[in-house]
């Protein structure tokens, strides 16, 4: 069975501080792998997604960066935090190939900035 | 740009009544949709996907889509309190997935 782990389940961080988020999936090979975020009370909006390691495409500019160092890892991370990256981070996979792009999520990693 | 929009905004039901929540997309190309659920800020499940028009059932969840009236539905027979959650409508559109603002559904014993 596939399973999706997320780290750290929540943090507070100071505005201009670093963040590294990280996600891994196991029990699949090769994954195309997402990352997701929510502002508090606001839309699910798709920041990032690879299909292949070292591959990331962005889809949306926030001032983060991501990467997929191996098949079964992706970070979302930045150098300086500004307060408007609060709110709470999804990461997903889907399979390679098959009928459409169902997402499985995992568990979510809450950041509030301060 | 997609567009997804969900109605109602909040939804509560009595347990065992059916709940019944609506999306509408803008792109009438989109290929495939699915409901998500997501409680209390946590990972999404997926509940039903839908690629054609008419209804697909998935246990309890019935998805009936529309395309040419860009809408699909969820329909949920006999809710109960575990299913108060937020469900969420999601389309595919040239291979990007939009999702909608969610429904927010509380169902009282």
């Amino acid at each position: 069975a596939q399973t999706i782990h997320q780290w750290p389940v929540a943090e507070i961080k100071a505005v201009g501080s670093p963040l590294s988020l990280g996600c891994t999936i196991k029990g699949k090979s090769s994954p195309n792998l997402y990352w997701y975020w929510q502002a508090t009370g606001g839309t699910l909006q798709q920041l990032f997604y690879s299909i292949t390691v070292g591959q990331v495409e962005s889809v949306v500019q926030l001032n983060l960066s991501a990467s997929r160092p191996k098949d079964d890892q992706f970070i979302l991370s930045t150098e300086k935090l500004l307060l408007s990256h609060s709110g709470f981070y999804l990461c997903a996979w889907s399979l390679r190939v098959g009928p459409g792009n169902t997402l499985y999520f995992g568990e979510g990693s809450r950041l509030i900035v301060v | 740009q997609q567009k997804v929009q969900q109605s109602p905004e909040s939804l509560t039901v009595s347990e065992g009544a059916m709940a019944s929540l609506n999306c509408t997309f803008s792109d009438g190309t989109s290929n495939n949709f699915r409901w998500y659920r997501q409680h209390s800020a946590k990972g999404l499940e997926v509940l039903v996907s839908i690629f054609s028009d008419g209804e697909k059932e998935e246990g309890r969840f019935t998805a009936h889509l529309n395309r040419a009236n860009l809408h699909v539905s969820l329909h949920i027979r006999e809710p109960q309190p575990s299913d108060s959650a937020v469900y969420l409508c999601a389309v595919n559109s040239n291979n990007r997935i939009f999702f909608g603002d969610g429904t927010q559904l509380v169902v009282k014993p």
